[in-house]
């Protein structure tokens, strides 16, 4: 069964580091997504990516975040400068069609000291 | 916007009974309601989804019940088994053409089966 790969599975940087979150998502998918999950807490919508530009984003997803598909497999999230409060688990999702039928990656749990 | 409000935040029942994990929204626009199943270390799973036209729906021994004049929709789990132990996780999305399907979770559920 077809699978998103998230890499690395747990990062840990330092506060004020810049990070790089990578993605590969389905081949044949159209629609990428980050969502964070700080512990014990929701799944958070952080963006959506549709036709090479961001079509929609959330609160959370303020300038220290970037997103980038820079080689038509790979989708990347970028945090700047990164804060305590962005220790979280950050999973990224790929789908075919909008909305319907998402399949998520492992994640990548994020550590910030 | 849209809050998704999920009971219970744990859930503990033996092996056989059925479990029912109750969600509620807020936006009477949302139309799409997946149910998703994350085991510890893996990502959310897709385990089964109702769209606003259809009241139920059932796949094999996990079924999904939608009452959009109460705004409320339940994930029902019947013979339990121990490998079923995992986070549930509701969730809401509005599907409009202008929309990009960001779909928005309920706080999630312990299912723990006891066998």
């Amino acid at each position: 069964e077809p699978e998103v790969t998230q890499t690395p599975s747990h990062q840990v940087t330092q506060m004020g580091q810049e990070v790089i979150l990578r993605c590969v998502p389905i081949s044949n998918h159209l629609y990428f997504y980050w969502y964070r999950q700080i512990l014990g807490q929701k799944v958070e919508f952080l963006v959506s990516f549709y036709n090479n530009e961001i079509s929609e984003k959330s609160e959370i997803f303020d300038d220290q975040f970037s997103v980038e598909r820079p080689d038509g497999s790979n989708f990347t999230l970028k945090i700047r400068s990164t804060k305590l409060e962005d220790s979280a688990m950050y999973f990224c999702a790929s789908s075919e069609r909008r909305i319907y039928g998402y399949t998520f990656g492992s994640g990548t749990r994020l550590t910030v000291v | 916007g849209e809050n998704v409000e999920q009971h219970p935040s744990t859930l503990s029942v033996q092996e056989g009974d059925s479990a029912v994990i109750k969600c509620t929204y807020s936006d009477s626009a949302s139309n799409y309601f997946p149910w998703y199943k994350q085991e510890l270390g893996k990502g959310p799973q897709l385990i089964i989804d109702i769209r606003s036209n259809v009241g139920e729906k059932k796949d094999q021994r996990i079924a999904v019940t939608l009452n959009k004049t109460a705004k409320h929709f339940s994930l029902h789990i019947t013979e339990t088994q121990p490998e079923d132990s995992a986070v549930y996780f509701c969730a809401a999305s509005i599907d409009y053409g202008g929309s990009q399907g960001n779909l928005i979770f309920g706080k999630g559920t312990k299912l723990s089966v006891k066998p």
